[in-house]
């Protein structure tokens, strides 16, 4: 059973460039959340995607955006990079099982913005 | 508002017991967690909590849950090397559709 995969898993990206990065959920799972890991700190919430639709969204600006496949697959999309959206992007997928909506994690995408 | 507080570094002897804390301030979380985060990888659920409960054992892993205070801890039995790694509680407040918000870690160093 596949767990989270993520791709790419390093990125380099000039400030004002576009970036998209990918997700793919483990098998049986239908919502995926996007956080935010930036260095020596703890992931932050960026959104949650369920039914193709944005749930929930954390407090960042619109230059992050998002969307959701049919087949539960999820793509994150950041606009007119800054330096400081450099940082290890994390991908969680779950599904009702035990422990609510526990939250499995993907290995991350690690963005450098130069 | 909703903050989640480590303390930062734990240093211990292999072999040791390790005991990592939590402070939350969300009284109404449902479920409550630890992940562990390995240099350069992502995060691996070790365990959870629900509200409910005061105690849970998996393995060498404890957590105990004190509502009244907000605070939750890990005992890590019999320490490893292996087990030295970036620790981090996490609630989902009662506010969000599982959206998990995240202390800022503890590092635990295990030496030999």
């Amino acid at each position: 059973d596949a767990g989270v995969t993520q791709s790419p898993t390093h990125l380099i990206k000039t400030r004002g460039q576009q970036v998209t990065l990918r997700c793919s959920p483990k098998s049986g799972h239908d919502t995926v959340s996007w956080y935010q890991q930036a260095l020596g700190q703890g992931p932050q919430f960026i959104f949650q995607y369920y039914e193709e639709e944005e749930r929930q969204r954390g407090n960042f600006p619109d230059r992050f955006s998002g969307h959701q496949f049919p087949n539960y697959s999820s793509e994150l999309n950041v606009n007119a990079l800054l330096l400081g959206d450099s940082a290890l992007y994390l991908c969680a997928s779950s599904g009702r099982i035990a422990g609510g909506e526990t939250q499995y994690f993907g290995p991350g995408t690690r963005l450098l913005v130069l | 508002g909703e903050d989640v507080e480590q303390s930062l570094f734990l240093s211990v002897r292999e072999g040791d017991s390790s005991v990592i804390n939590c402070t939350y301030t969300d009284s109404s979380s449902t479920y409550l967690y630890w992940y562990k985060q390995e240099p350069g990888a992502g995060l691996q659920l070790l365990t959870y909590i629900f509200s409910n409960m005061d105690m849970k054992q998996d393995q060498r892993l404890t957590v105990l849950l004190n509502k009244k205070d907000k605070h939750l801890s890990l005992r890590i039995a019999d320490t490893q090397t292996g087990d030295s790694a970036i620790y981090f509680c996490a609630e989902i407040p009662n506010s969000g559709y599982s959206t998990l918000t995240f202390g800022k870690g503890t590092m635990l160093l295990v030496s030999p």
